[in-house]
């Protein structure tokens, strides 16, 4: 079975860091890329950021570009988000999502139950 | 960037038929893939490249894409099929993937 567990969210100042990681089983990892996508309460599905299969090839949404970092660790089976510079409007529930191919292009199945980050002082 | 409009909500009566639109330009074009989410899930795919349905999602769910519009077709809805509808594409020009803010559908 398929599986795509979330961790490292929390309740973060303005300004500081944090970082998530998603730990995969049940595929082989690195055939696939994969997603971070956030969803912040009561809103909406917005894409974050995606990396493929070999990491040649990463993608940001623009209100993340320059302050989050996607990578991945495929002897570890592992995604992660680097968050910097945090906003009070990157408060949401992040979800790790695999790809259908190794590029950055397809579609999300399956997601993970997502990890809450909350921007705030 | 590439923008996806979805109506807000959508309502219908159990044992109707439901369509939830996606608005983009030209998505005919594009491949569209479609999510279900209910309230504290995560998403889960029902319709991906258009019209496939993955396994384990009932024949009632369908789509279909032409122009500038892409439809999420549920046939003989059902109280359970009470969720959030999201569409997606993959936008060539951006390298970025989009999604439509969302139509949450009632079962009356």
């Amino acid at each position: 079975e398929v599986q795509l567990v979330e961790s490292g969210g929390g309740l973060v100042q303005p300004g500081r860091s944090l970082r998530l990681s998603c730990a995969a089983s049940g595929f082989t990892f690195d055939d696939y890329a994969m997603h971070w996508v956030r969803q912040a309460p009561g809103k909406g599905l917005e894409w974050v950021s995606g990396i493929s299969w070999n990491s040649g090839s990463i993608g940001y949404a623009d209100s993340v570009k320059g302050r989050f970092t996607i990578s991945r660790d495929n002897a570890k089976n592992s995604l992660y988000l680097q968050m910097n510079s945090l906003r009070a409007e990157d408060t949401a529930l992040y979800y790790c999502a695999k790809d259908r191919v190794g590029a950055t292009t397809g579609w999300f199945d399956p997601w993970g139950q997502g990890t809450l980050v909350t921007v705030s002082s | 960037s590439y923008v996806l409009t979805q109506p807000p909500s959508v309502s219908v009566a159990p044992g109707q038929t439901a369509r939830i639109t996606c608005g983009g330009n030209n998505i005919g074009s594009k491949s569209v893939h479609w999510y279900q989410q209910k309230p504290g899930q995560a998403p889960v795919l029902v319709v991906y490249d258009d019209s496939d349905r993955p396994s384990g999602i009932p024949e009632r769910f369908s789509g279909s894409n032409s122009g500038n519009t892409a439809t999420l077709t549920i046939s003989r809805v059902e109280a359970g099929d009470e969720a959030d509808y999201y569409c997606q594409v993959w936008d060539s020009s951006s390298d970025h993937q989009v999604f439509g803010g969302g139509t949450k559908l009632t079962v009356l």
